[in-house]
């Protein structure tokens, strides 16, 4: 599976939009783009996940690029509850392989 | 629903000491694995299975066996615990192996003295 790069920590103000970016330059065609977060060491929370159209559900936006090499999770209207570490992992159907992710922080 | 159960949610254990976490799902999903994550770091994948009577290994596997010997549970067990096996674990599920979200247990969080 493809490698990603995360930021290690980001802040966004209560009620604005957070946006976390994720590279996958090496991403291959089969590999979908799945976002997950954890809040306090709890068990890791599935948001979205796409392949390469734009996929929105109840919690979140993903921002696939053209290319695939990139993309951006939104989160429309950022609460407290935001607060947690974010995971961009690629998946061709096998195992999830977890990095380090982003650290938002969610300012009052 | 109960969706990935794991127990028991803390366990302090002695170098040396063998014990089995539990971890049981109620979605008829045939993937299951384990992880365990060290402060700071990510998720690491121990092992994990595809299916009743098959598993494998992932990254970090020494120290650890596992067993499936039905869809719904998947026990991994530590024979002999090392301080350097003092960390949280988690358990998760899937549907199938394939492009399908894994749900993921609450952890269990060991410390080895």
């Amino acid at each position: 599976d493809a490698k990603t790069t995360q930021p290690p920590s980001m802040d966004c103000a209560e009620g604005r939009a957070a946006n976390l970016p994720c590279n996958h330059s090496t991403i291959s065609g089969n590999e979908y783009v799945y976002w997950y977060r954890q809040i306090h060491s709890q068990g890791p929370q599935y948001i979205i996940h796409g392949l390469k159209n734009n996929e929105t559900n109840e919690m979140a936006s993903l921002i696939i690029t053209e290319d695939r090499k990139s993309s951006t999770l939104i989160l429309p209207h950022a609460t407290l509850r935001d607060t947690a570490v974010y995971y961009c992992i690629v998946r061709a159907g096998g195992q999830f392989y977890f990095g380090t992710g982003t650290s938002l922080t969610v300012i009052p | 629903n109960a969706g990935v159960t794991q127990t028991p949610k803390f366990q302090v254990l002695k170098t040396g000491q063998s014990m089995t976490l539990q971890c049981a799902q109620d979605m008829n999903h045939e993937y299951m694995s384990w992880y365990r994550q060290d402060p700071g770091m990510g998720l690491r994948l121990i092992h994990y299975s595809v299916g009743a009577g098959i598993t494998d290994q992932g990254e970090v596997p020494n120290g650890y066996n596992v067993s499936r010997s039905t869809t719904e549970d998947f026990p991994l067990r530590l024979l002999s615990a090392a301080p350097s096996q003092t960390s949280v674990y988690f358990c998760a599920s899937t549907l199938v192996w394939g492009n399908t979200e894994a749900f993921f247990g609450q952890g269990t969080r060991l410390t080895v003295v």
